[in-house]
């Protein structure tokens, strides 16, 4: 099992730019997260989504939007970035009940 | 509202010795309790978790917790600390019970473990 897989590793891009964000699990799980991570602040939820099909808002939305067309994938995308998107993204997995899977994330900065 | 406190952002012990993170919580009803670790680059890494049962839950590299239900705390506890222990650690709460739609997962904002040699 490769678990979950985040890509890409690392990008850089300019003001107003997209981009999309892939999270992949092979666990079968239902849950999928985004979150976010800065210093000082934890992880902070962008979306999730309860199963295929179907995406929710978390704490920190705004900029962002997702879709779960297939169980295994979590898209986060990006439609025009912003300097206060420079962040590390986190996707996650988890089954109904049980710990979460974390991805090992992806390091982005916006110029 | 479910939430999830550490109160120390930075936790320093020698090597050899004992060590606790602490973790206290607030919740409307039975909680599912864990505790992760990120290393420096790395995403989070589970450690162990508690559902019910044992109030004493042992873990992943020597780690345990234990819940108490009156003081609301689920400490992180290790007998002899390595150096290869310094990291981040994060707790974080489920409200149990809940078999249907989404279970909102609250994390707190970390603890620095410092294991200094």
């Amino acid at each position: 099992n490769a678990g979950v897989t985040q890509t890409p590793k690392f990008r850089v891009l300019k003001t107003g730019q997209s981009m999309t964000l892939l999270c992949a699990q092979d666990m079968n799980h239902e849950y999928m997260y985004w979150y976010r991570q800065d210093p000082g602040m934890g992880l902070r939820l962008i979306h999730y989504s309860v199963g295929e099909g179907t995406t929710a808002k978390g704490e920190v939305p705004d900029g962002y939007n997702v879709s779960r067309l297939k169980k295994q994938n979590f898209l986060l995308g990006l439609e025009s970035a912003a300097p206060s998107q420079t962040s590390v993204y986190f996707c996650a997995s988890r089954p109904r009940t049980g710990a979460q899977y974390f991805g090992p994330g992806t390091r982005l900065t916006v110029l | 509202a479910q939430s999830v406190a550490q109160p120390e952002d930075q936790v320093n012990v020698a090597e050899g010795n004992p060590l606790t993170v602490k973790c206290t919580y607030s919740v409307s009803g039975n909680p599912y309790l864990f505790w992760y670790v990120q290393y420096p680059n790395r995403g989070l890494q589970f450690l162990l978790k508690y559902i019910t049962g044992d109030n004493l839950v042992k873990g992943s590299y020597g780690f345990e917790a234990e819940f108490n239900k009156s003081q609301t705390s689920f400490h992180l506890k290790k007998p002899s600390a390595l150096v290869s222990d310094s990291a981040l650690y994060f707790c974080a709460v489920i409200l149990g019970g809940n078999s249907g739609g989404y279970q909102k997962v609250t994390f707190g904002t970390g603890t620095k473990l410092q294991v200094i040699p």
